[in-house]
């Protein structure tokens, strides 16, 4: 089935320093591609996407990469700050109807340092 | 932007009884709908899949007898934990996608706790 692998599980850095968490998924389907940040308790809040005709997404200080020959894409934060930290999932799905199931990874605790 | 309406936000409920969540979407049409289940410090996890005016699709280790999905409007969809036990306590969260496409909209999940 399909399948989503996140790392690392957990990412330390210092303020300022940039972050990066990798995710590889197995469904070559798959074609939309979320990052999430949730609170504890809290709902996912959608960060940045990047569909699979795209290569590369930038929001400010949030990136997003794909590379679909080898079926991973990054998210990378710049700049850091200490509110940047929670927990950070990615995410696959396919079809670009509203019928694709959502496949998450096992998360990211990314915790930055003052 | 799209919504989705979750209730109860948290519940207790002894073992033994049954618990509805409902999830509602405000201002689109949602014709599929998602379920997960998220333990402490763990990701979330599809349970099934809903679709209005059809069965669920569930998926692999989850039992449909036990977590019964109901989606009988394009707008509502409910998920009932059946006899209930502790080791269903649990954050249980779905989801949808409009029609029109977008992003996926959660809503703001049940802290389900069996006593």
């Amino acid at each position: 089935g399909e399948n989503v692998e996140q790392h690392p599980s957990t990412l330390s850095v210092q303020e300022g320093d940039s972050a990066v968490i990798k995710c590889t998924y197995s469904d070559s389907a798959s074609n939309y591609f979320p990052w999430y940040k949730q609170e504890l308790g809290k709902r996912p809040q959608l960060i940045i996407d990047i569909r699979s005709n795209v290569g590369e997404k930038k929001d400010q200080r949030i990136a997003v990469t794909l590379n679909k020959t080898a079926k991973h894409f990054s998210l990378h934060i710049t700049e850091t700050q200490p509110e940047d930290s929670a927990v950070y999932f990615c995410a696959a799905s396919r079809g670009s109807s509203n019928t694709g199931k959502l496949i998450f990874g096992q998360g990211t605790t990314l915790q930055v340092k003052p | 932007g799209a919504v989705v309406s979750q209730h109860p936000s948290w519940v207790i409920c002894k073992s033994g009884t049954s618990v509805k969540i409902e999830c509602r979407s405000l201002d689109f049409q949602a014709t599929t709908m998602f379920w997960y289940r998220q333990f402490p410090k763990q990701s979330l996890m599809l349970m099934a899949t809903s679709n209005e005016g059809s069965k669920a699709t569930y998926e692999q280790g989850v039992e449909k007898d036990k977590f019964l999905i109901n989606h009988a409007s394009l707008t509502l969809s409910t998920l009932t934990v059946t006899s209930a036990h502790p080791e269903d306590s649990s954050f249980y969260i779905c989801s949808a996608r409009p029609i029109a496409g977008g992003g996926y909209t959660f809503g703001s999940g049940t802290r389900l706790t069996v006593v």
